[in-house]
């Protein structure tokens, strides 16, 4: 099956640095990859939709400039959390859409990057 | 709008009884449905999904779904549950090509 790497698996960082949070289709071009949010006990939320030479479609109440969204190629999209706040810690999840079209009918998710903010 | 919903928040069951998670989707038109499962501190991982076809779906682990439109329900089974079945469950929908829209979850725990 299709893999994503998501990278790093869990980062730790001061308040008001940034940290870029790297998702890779490691056997498959990815024309679309999705980020989403989980706050602990809560369920996955959509953030944005990246597609591949193309700007990011943000959610509603997601702040673009504090999460910066690259999509430079088809195999990796990264998210950098801009001025981190502990309000930020979070696990963050990518999902990449193979540009396939047999295969575009699932999502195929990295394993997470658990941010903590301190 | 899209939505999906899981109507419970935690289930408990006894090792070796039945299962059922709920889970009703809102969307008109042909939905995609997955089921995934989420370890603490984990990513997701994918049980089964259903795109079209035969409405009951064999998963990994022993799991099934059965699509039922007249219902809007995608209901996760398995009938004899495991202690290493507790966690979390989500039930997913999407459009091909979009984003999948998550239900709130289903926290699973197994009593001995």
């Amino acid at each position: 099956g299709a893999v994503v790497s998501q990278h790093p698996s869990w980062v730790i960082c001061k308040s008001g640095t940034s940290v870029k949070i790297e998702c890779r289709s490691l056997d498959f071009q990815a024309t679309t990859m999705f980020w989403y949010r989980q706050f602990p006990k809560q369920s996955l939320m959509l953030m944005a939709t990246s597609n591949e030479g193309s700007k990011a479609t943000y959610e509603q109440g997601v702040e673009k400039d504090k999460f910066l969204i690259n999509h430079a190629s088809l195999t990796l999209s990264t998210l950098t959390v801009t001025s981190a706040h502990p309000e930020d810690s979070s696990f963050y999840i990518c999902s990449a859409a193979p540009r396939d079209r047999a295969l575009n009918t699932e999502a195929f998710f990295g394993q997470g990057t658990r941010l903590t903010v301190v | 709008a899209q939505s999906v919903t899981q109507p419970d928040i935690h289930i408990t069951v006894s090792e070796g009884a039945s299962l059922e998670l709920r889970c009703n989707y809102s969307y008109g038109a042909t939905p995609y449905l997955f089921w995934y499962v989420q370890s603490p501190g984990q990513g997701l991982q994918l049980l089964l999904k259903y795109f079209s076809g035969d409405t009951l779906v064999q998963g990994i682990k022993g799991f099934e779904a059965e699509f039922k439109r007249s219902q809007s329900s995608f209901n996760l089974r398995k009938p004899s549950v495991h202690w290493s079945d507790a966690a979390e469950y989500f039930c997913a929908d999407n459009q091909a090509g979009t984003a999948l829209i998550f239900g709130k979850g289903t926290t699973l725990s197994v009593s001995s």
